[in-house]
C-alpha cells in the first residue's frame, strides 16, 4: 500500500544532542513538509520541499534543518539549537496538481 | 497576515444531537480550503477539499460548505466514533506551497 512511514513513533533527546526524524514516501509525491504540532495548537511548518536538492524555510525553521537527496525521502535533524523541541512531528506530502496533503503517522519527540 | 480561526476549541455532544463547527479565514486570496480529522497520536487525515463559495462536499454524517469568510463542517446524528480533532487548513495565491492550519475543534461525543 502507498503512504508516508515516519520513524520512530516515540524518541528521546538528551540536551545538547542532535536527533533526526525520518520520512519515506512511496506515493511519488514531489512536495514534501514537516510540522511541528503543541497541544491545543494547529500545525506549524518548519520546512518544505518542492523537488529534490531543494528546500524551503516554513515559519519555524530555527533550530531545524532537512535534506532532500531522493525523492522518497526528506529527513528532519532537531539540532541543539533548538530549546524547546518536545512536541509531535508530522511529515507530509502532496503530488503536483493535487492541493491535500497525505500525512504519516506522526512523532513524539520528548526532552529527558 | 492570513489567518485561520476555529471555533468552538471544543465541544461535547450526545449521541445524535447534530451540531457544526466553525473555521473562519482571512486570506489574501484563497486556493483552497481543506478538512482534516486527526485521531489521538496520529496524523491527519483528509475529508474534503472547498473552492468557491457556495461548494458543499459530503461524506456520511459529515458535510462542509464554504461562504467567502468561513467554512462550516455540519455534523448529522453523530456517534461516539466521531469523536476526534477537526482540522481545518487554507492554501493562498500567495504563496501556494503553504499551506496554514487552524488550531482545530476537539469534539467528544458521548454515548
Amino acid at each position: 500500500d502507498g503512504g508516508i512511514t515516519q520513524s520512530p513513533k516515540y524518541l528521546f533527546r538528551k540536551e545538547g544532542q542532535n536527533v533526526t526524524l525520518s520520512c519515506e514516501q512511496n506515493l511519488n509525491h514531489d512536495a514534501m513538509y514537516w510540522y511541528r504540532q503543541d497541544p491545543g495548537q494547529g500545525l506549524r511548518l518548519i520546512y518544505y520541499s518542492q523537488i529534490v536538492n531543494d528546500f524551503q524555510k516554513g515559519d519555524i525553521a530555527e533550530g531545524y534543518s532537512v535534506s532532500r537527496e531522493k525523492k522518497e525521502s526528506f529527513p528532519l535533524t532537531v539540532t541543539s539549537a533548538q530549546k524547546n523541541p518536545t512536541a509531535f512531528y508530522l511529515c507530509a506530502s502532496s503530488s503536483q496538481g493535487e492541493e491535500k496533503l497525505f500525512f504519516g503517522s506522526g512523532t513524539q519527540l520528548s526532552v529527558l | 497576515e492570513d489567518q485561520v480561526t476555529q471555533s468552538p476549541e471544543a465541544l461535547r455532544l450526545q449521541e445524535g444531537e447534530s451540531s457544526s463547527l466553525n473555521c473562519s479565514y482571512t486570506v489574501s486570496g484563497l486556493r483552497g480550503l481543506f478538512w482534516y480529522r486527526q485521531d489521538p497520536g496520529k496524523g491527519p487525515e483528509f475529508l474534503f477539499t472547498l473552492y468557491s463559495a457556495g461548494e458543499e462536499k459530503e461524506k456520511e454524517r459529515l458535510k462542509a460548505t464554504l461562504t467567502k469568510k468561513e467554512s462550516f463542517l455540519h455534523i448529522t446524528a453523530p456517534k461516539p466514533e466521531d469523536s476526534a480533532t477537526y482540522l481545518c487548513a487554507v492554501r493562498v495565491y500567495s504563496s501556494a506551497s503553504k499551506i496554514i492550519f487552524g488550531s482545530g475543534t476537539r469534539l467528544s461525543i458521548r454515548p
